[in-house]
């Protein structure tokens, strides 16, 4: 059963602001949403944390409704060097009994010039 | 801080042969991990440690040994390498690991190493 589900891939241009939805229907109560980048030969850096409601960094927003079934990654005014993949995280069961986030595929974003 | 640093960044293994991926961070973290990533997709979760001495298993553990001896060093060793082992590995580490409250810290990523096994 998949933790989570993001659009393959999206396309954007420069100086737009771009929106990537994560759904989320499972998601445990104490579950929060961590959101990852990682660019192409490169491990992935964190970008945002959130529970509910709103949450905003210098590099992001993250939107989450109150069912907490989805969530969105705000990307202000985007450049070419956001050019990458998103990942949304929840937690999941280990085979140890643990509950550690997992990654899914991603969403690659391409900004255009 | 140099932050995670892995050792080797390629390397290319006959079937059948052993090596140990190296993993260091001097962030005095307790939590690291090992993921694999293969073409096009996300990364999977092979082994995890909650501190130095304790280790377990994540989502695909089989082929591969890890120890914790000490805080900043966490080696992933290939048993018997295989061709399904091809991939790249991210070494990963966090202040702690996962809460009972669901509270998840940053995880800090390694430059990887690319691995390809004939």
């Amino acid at each position: 059963l998949a933790k989570t589900t993001q659009p393959i891939s999206m396309d954007s241009y420069e100086g737009q602001e771009v929106n990537i939805t994560c759904s989320h229907n499972n998601i445990a109560t104490n579950d929060y949403i961590t959101w990852y980048q990682q660019f192409p030969s490169q491990g992935p850096r964190f970008i945002i944390q959130g529970y509910k409601t709103k949450v905003t960094n210098e590099v992001a927003s993250l939107f989450i409704p109150a069912d907490r079934k989805s969530s969105t990654l705000s990307l202000p005014r985007v450049s070419l060097s956001d050019t990458a993949v998103y990942y949304c995280l929840v937690g999941d069961n280990t085979s140890g009994g643990s509950y550690i986030p997992t990654f899914g595929r991603g969403t690659s974003l391409i900004v255009h010039p | 801080n140099a932050g995670v640093t892995q050792t080797p960044k390629f390397q290319v293994l006959k079937t059948g042969q052993s090596m140990t991926l190296q993993c260091a961070q001097d962030m005095n973290h307790e939590y690291m991990s090992w993921y694999r990533q293969d073409p096009g997709m996300g990364l999977r979760l092979i082994h995890y440690s909650v501190g130095a001495g304790i280790t377990d298993q994540g989502e695909v553990p089989n082929g591969y040994n890890v120890s914790r001896s000490t805080t900043e060093d966490f080696p992933l060793r290939l048993l018997s390498a295989a061709p399904s082992q091809t991939s790249v590995y991210f070494c990963a580490s966090s202040y702690k690991g996962p809460t009972a409250s669901g509270e998840v810290y940053e995880q800090y990523f390694g430059p990887g190493t690319r691995l390809t096994v004939t």
